[in-house]
């Protein structure tokens, strides 16, 4: 089955502790991407990869890391989480930059306290 | 940046009514997609839709890229479909996907 898959699934951390969320896809997609949601803001893209070691900054990057180093893995990492990344994340992928349609995983529920 | 607008931005109906959801662009339309977040917090992907209409049951969505808008319905609701439904389209932000702040459709039995 076609999917995009994230681990954890929900997440309670403390300020400043290391934490890495993984996405996984099995379509071969190249495009790969993260998001987080948040009451009132909506959906805002954090990183994206265009492809393996290609990366680059999204809408809210800050406070964020992420690597390609495999096409289907695409991690997503707080080196020193704060509360305000208390969020909802999403990894997504497409088959190429810009399209066509995008594919979404079971969202990961972090909070940070 | 690009706009996406939705409305409504809430809708109550009851089983087996018929919607239609909204979607207006400030820019020209660019890979358009339809998706719904479920109860659950997870975002399917409907409808593909730069162009045109498309059917998949008892969805069906329509875009008029001359006119910057789409247009989502859902005939015969049930309880499942109640969730949030966002549309979204490529431009706006550094790249990827900008998102409508969505409509949130509740269905009662």
């Amino acid at each position: 089955e076609a999917q995009v898959t994230q681990n954890p699934r929900y997440l309670i951390t403390v300020t400043g502790k290391k934490l890495t969320v993984t996405c996984s896809q099995n379509m071969n997609h190249e495009y790969m991407s993260w998001y987080r949601q948040d009451p009132g803001l909506g959906l805002r893209q954090i990183y994206y990869s265009m492809n393996v070691e290609v990366t680059d900054k999204g809408d809210v990057p800050e406070g964020y890391k992420v690597s390609r180093k495999e096409k289907r893995n695409f991690p997503l990492i707080l080196e020193s989480p704060s509360p305000n990344q208390t969020s909802l994340y999403f990894c997504a992928s497409s088959h190429a930059h810009r399209g066509p349609e995008a594919f979404f995983g079971q969202g990961t529920r972090l909070t940070v306290v | 940046g690009i706009q996406v607008e939705q409305s409504p931005p809430d809708l109550i109906l009851q089983e087996g009514a018929n919607s239609t959801l909204r979607c207006n662009f400030s820019d020209s339309v660019n890979n358009l997609q339809w998706f719904h977040q479920n109860p659950w917090g997870q975002l399917i992907n409907l409808f593909y839709i730069p162009s045109g209409t498309k059917q998949n049951g008892r969805l069906s969505a329509t875009t008029v890229a001359t006119e910057r808008y789409s247009l989502l319905y859902i005939s015969s609701s049930q309880t499942t479909d109640s969730g949030v439904y966002f549309c979204a389209q490529e431009g706006g932000g550094a790249d990827g996907l900008t998102f409508g702040k969505g409509t949130h459709l509740i269905i009662q039995p």
